[in-house]
């Protein structure tokens, strides 16, 4: 089965320090990858994706992930967290399910920036 | 393009009511999600749509949860009769054809059955 992991409900990092909210996927075949942040009371946000070609993939906002086809991870990254990235993190796998293009999430990781 | 477009935001109803959340998808875009999320199950994929014919819903909780897409720019998903339970925040999405192409989500509708 197609599914993608999240292994850390919460994450907290002092501002101004590199953050990283991880992410590994189970998938056949080659797989495109997303980051999406969701605000309080509002829906998610697409970050960055990850399609073919260089691992790093820089996205919105300062975040960037890095693609690790043999350890089948897709952590999300930023040198220096700020305050204003406390936000709800999820990752997603796209894959191909019947014919259709099926987009599975993970739960999901919290990230708390502390002042 | 105003983005995908969910009403009503907030719907507060009584148990056995019929409850429906209306989504207009991206104009142009060819696939359409409804999401639900709650603290206790994350975020479910409830049901969706490619070229307004129903692929998947096999995340429809029960029988009482019922979706439409009657054309392109327009989705229903109907919640006969309600309970507490389905309390939760609603989100549709929509995305274009090709099939490396991000999600577009709506604001939500936040349900609260009472």
């Amino acid at each position: 089965a197609q599914s993608v992991a999240q292994p850390e409900d919460q994450v907290n990092v002092a501002e101004g320090n590199p953050l990283t909210v991880k992410c590994t996927y189970s998938v056949s075949g080659n797989p495109y990858l997303f980051w999406y942040v969701q605000y309080p009371n509002r829906g998610l946000q697409f970050l960055l994706k990850y399609i073919t070609g260089d691992n790093l993939v820089k996205g919105s906002y300062g975040f960037e992930a890095e693609f690790n086809k043999s350890q089948t991870s897709f952590h999300l990254k930023k040198p220096s967290a700020l305050v204003s990235d406390s936000a709800l993190y999820f990752c997603a796998v796209s894959h191909r399910s019947g014919g259709y293009q099926k987009v599975t999430f993970g739960t999901g990781t919290k990230l708390q920036v502390i002042p | 393009d105003a983005g995908v477009i969910q009403s009503p935001r907030h719907e507060v109803t009584e148990m056995g009511q019929e409850v429906t959340l209306r989504c207009k998808p991206i104009s142009g875009h060819d696939y359409l999600f409804w999401y639900r999320q709650t603290m206790m199950r994350g975020l479910e994929l409830l049901i969706y749509f490619n070229n307004n014919v129903p692929i998947d819903d096999s995340g429809m909780p029960e029988d009482r949860f019922s979706a439409k897409m009657p054309n392109a720019s327009f989705s229903t998903l109907k919640i006969q009769p309600s309970e507490p339970r389905d309390s939760a925040v609603y989100f549709c999405a929509s995305r274009p054809q090709r099939e490396n192409t991000e999600a577009f989500f709506g604001q939500g509708t936040r349900l609260t059955v009472v």
